[in-house]
């Protein structure tokens, strides 16, 4: 079956340092994931995606690596910043729904 | 910024009850999408609409629940008979299509409370 899972439901990490959150999956021919990010009443808000041709993308102080041969990826998050504080989901897009993990709280220590 | 609308922001409704949650998705989105979040917990695929039809739909959206495009831009989720363990955020989403690589729009979600 699907799923999608986080290594750890909590993580805190001083401001200005890197954050990285792991992820795990178990369907090999998932081919397409997603980062979301979740602030405290709000709903997920995209941050960056990656298809499984790739092993790496980088955004704006974001980057995702994807390692499908332990079925692994991670959202590494450069100079971590206050307003970076949220749950944070990994989740596979299929044809017509996104299966979304459990989430990581990230908190920051000033 | 287009956004995805849900009203209300809070609802609370008696065990028994039947309640409508309304979602007013981007205009030029054809995909449309509800998920639930129970308090603390990961968020859950519902049900995923297209072309007035339902395309697919979780374990959770049984008899109790169904969806509605009642006009052009109005997508409604209705829970009948409402249980205490229906108490949870619901949030709507859409994408300009479906597949790969595209992305889906979250509401702020509404908070249903079944008291």
């Amino acid at each position: 079956g699907e799923s999608v899972g986080l290594h750890l439901p909590t993580l805190s990490v001083q401001e200005g340092d890197n954050s990285i959150i792991n992820c795990a999956y178990s369907n090999s021919a998932s081919d397409y994931f997603i980062w979301y990010k979740q602030e405290s009443g709000k709903g997920p808000q995209f941050i960056i995606d990656i298809r499984s041709n790739m092993d790496k993308r980088q955004g704006q102080r974001v980057t995702v690596l994807l390692n499908k041969t332990v079925k692994h990826l991670s959202l590494q998050i450069a100079a971590t910043q206050p307003g970076d504080s949220a749950v944070y989901f990994c989740a596979e897009k299929s044809a017509s729904k996104i299966i979304f993990g459990s989430g990581t709280r990230l908190s920051i220590r000033p | 910024e287009p956004e995805v609308t849900q009203t209300p922001s809070h609802q609370v409704t008696q065990m028994g009850q039947e309640v409508i949650l309304r979602c007013v998705p981007i205009s030029n989105h054809l995909y449309f999408y509800w998920y639930r979040q129970i308090l603390g917990q990961k968020v859950e695929f519902l049900v995923s609409f297209y072309n007035n039809e339902i395309s697919e739909k979780s374990e959770i959206f049984d008899d109790q629940f169904s969806v509605e495009r009642p006009d052009g831009s109005n997508f409604t989720l209705k829970i009948r008979s409402t249980k205490l363990e229906d108490s949870a955020m619901y949030f709507c989403a859409s994408s300009e299509r479906t597949g790969g690589e595209t992305e889906a729009f979250f509401g702020q979600g509404t908070r249903l409370t079944v008291v």
